[in-house]
Parts: structure tokens; C-alpha cells; sequence
């Protein structure tokens, strides 16, 4: 099967930073990767996602970047706020599989 | 946007209870559903797929026996949790896909406490 894993555990950054959680992925086969927040005490949400057949997807202040060949996939979030602090959580998709698989989350705190 | 809806979204039982937690698809229909368990500040474990008009795939290590699932339709998943004991309290959270293309969206979970 799929291991995806997550890098840092923990972010903490000032309001108005960058911030940028990793995650890299072992099976080639796998062709799509959600990123989720999680506050607390809820569940997942989907924020943004990429396929394997493009290398940058952006959404205002979130970006996510995929690099296939060291299969790695990187979130990106600019200008930083308090409200984007929460857990956030890559995934990985097998092609033509509908299973997924998660890291074990970055919890991010923005500091203001 | 898709919806996935699940209840309740906590519940507090005494040992030995069967609890039952529902999931919904709110606007789109789901033939796969997923059941995940989450531990305090840990990511999510899938527990079993849950397929429409047939039954659960579970994942290695998940007792078929204590939890039910049923898929009746394609806009409904229910986990019965059997005779529930202080172990099995945890966070369960849902998630369904609105097509094989994107990712599921994910219920708020139901927080489950066993005395």
C-alpha cells in the first residue's frame, strides 16, 4: 500500500508569515493528493488539491505544489492569519483505487 | 459545495451500550463510504469502506463483529458501535466522495465517550 508522511508536527509562525508543510508519498501509482484542516473538534475540511498531471495548483493564499519524480507534495500559505491556525493533513489517492491515505497532520499556530 | 452530514455529534454511554452513528450525504449520492477513528492529536485511521447494497471491506485489526456497518443507500452509511466499553471511546469521523475524482469530503465527526 500507499505511506505518506508528514513533516513538521508542529509550525508555529507570526501572523503575516509563511508557511509550508511537506509531505512525500512511496507508491509512483498514486496520481491525486487533498490537503484537509481539521479545528478542533470537527472534522476535515477540504481546502485544496492537486492531480499528478500538474506541478502547482494556487487558491488565493493557499498553493499546493507537487514534484512526481521525488514524490513529494508541498501546502503553501502566505500572509498567515490566527484563523488559519488548526491541523492540517496531506493525502494520497492510489489510481483507480478509492482509498486514501493520510500523513499524521501538522498542527500549525499562527501567532498574532 | 457537498455536504456530508453525520450524527451525533457526541454521545455519552454506559458500558455495554450499542451506539449507533449515522452519515449523510447531503446533495450528492455516494456509493463509497469511508469510517475513520481518531485518536487525541493523532491522523486518521481508516476503519472500514463502506460499500452501497453490499458489504464492509475492513481494514486489518478491525473487528467486523463490533462494528456494524450498513450502507442501505446511496446517501446514507450508519458504524453501530456493539456493546460499547471504555476502549472504544474515541472521535469517529465519515467522509464520502461526490465522484472518483476528488477527494472526500469529511462528516464533523462524533465524539463518543463510554463510562
Amino acid at each position: 500500500g500507499e505511506n505518506v508522511e508528514q513533516h513538521p508536527s508542529t509550525l508555529s509562525v507570526q501572523e503575516g508569515d509563511s508557511a509550508v508543510i511537506k509531505c512525500t508519498y512511496s507508491d509512483s501509482a498514486s496520481n491525486y493528493f487533498p490537503w484537509y484542516k481539521q479545528e478542533l473538534g470537527k472534522g476535515p475540511q477540504l481546502i485544496i488539491d492537486i492531480r499528478s498531471n500538474v506541478g502547482e495548483k494556487k487558491d488565493q493564499r493557499i498553493a499546493v505544489t507537487l514534484n512526481k519524480t521525488a514524490k513529494h507534495f508541498s501546502l503553501h500559505i502566505t500572509e498567515t492569519q490566527p484563523e488559519d491556525s488548526a491541523v492540517y493533513f496531506c493525502a494520497a489517492r492510489l489510481y483507480n483505487f478509492n482509498k486514501f491515505y493520510f500523513g499524521s497532520g501538522t498542527k500549525l499556530n499562527v501567532k498574532p | 459545495g457537498a455536504v456530508v452530514s453525520q450524527h451525533p455529534s457526541w454521545v455519552i454511554c454506559k458500558s455495554g451500550t450499542s451506539v449507533k452513528i449515522e452519515c449523510r450525504s447531503l446533495d450528492f449520492q455516494a456509493t463509497t463510504m469511508f469510517w475513520y477513528r481518531q485518536f487525541p492529536k493523532q491522523s486518521l485511521m481508516l476503519m472500514a469502506t463502506s460499500n452501497e447494497g453490499s458489504k464492509a471491506t475492513y481494514e486489518q485489526g478491525v473487528e467486523k463483529d463490533k462494528f456494524l456497518i450498513n450502507h442501505a443507500s446511496l446517501t446514507l452509511s450508519t458504524l453501530t458501535v456493539t456493546s460499547a466499553h471504555p476502549e472504544d471511546s474515541s472521535f469517529y469521523i465519515c467522509s464520502a466522495s461526490e465522484s472518483g475524482n476528488t477527494g472526500p469530503h469529511f462528516g464533523d465527526g462524533t465524539r463518543l465517550s463510554i463510562l
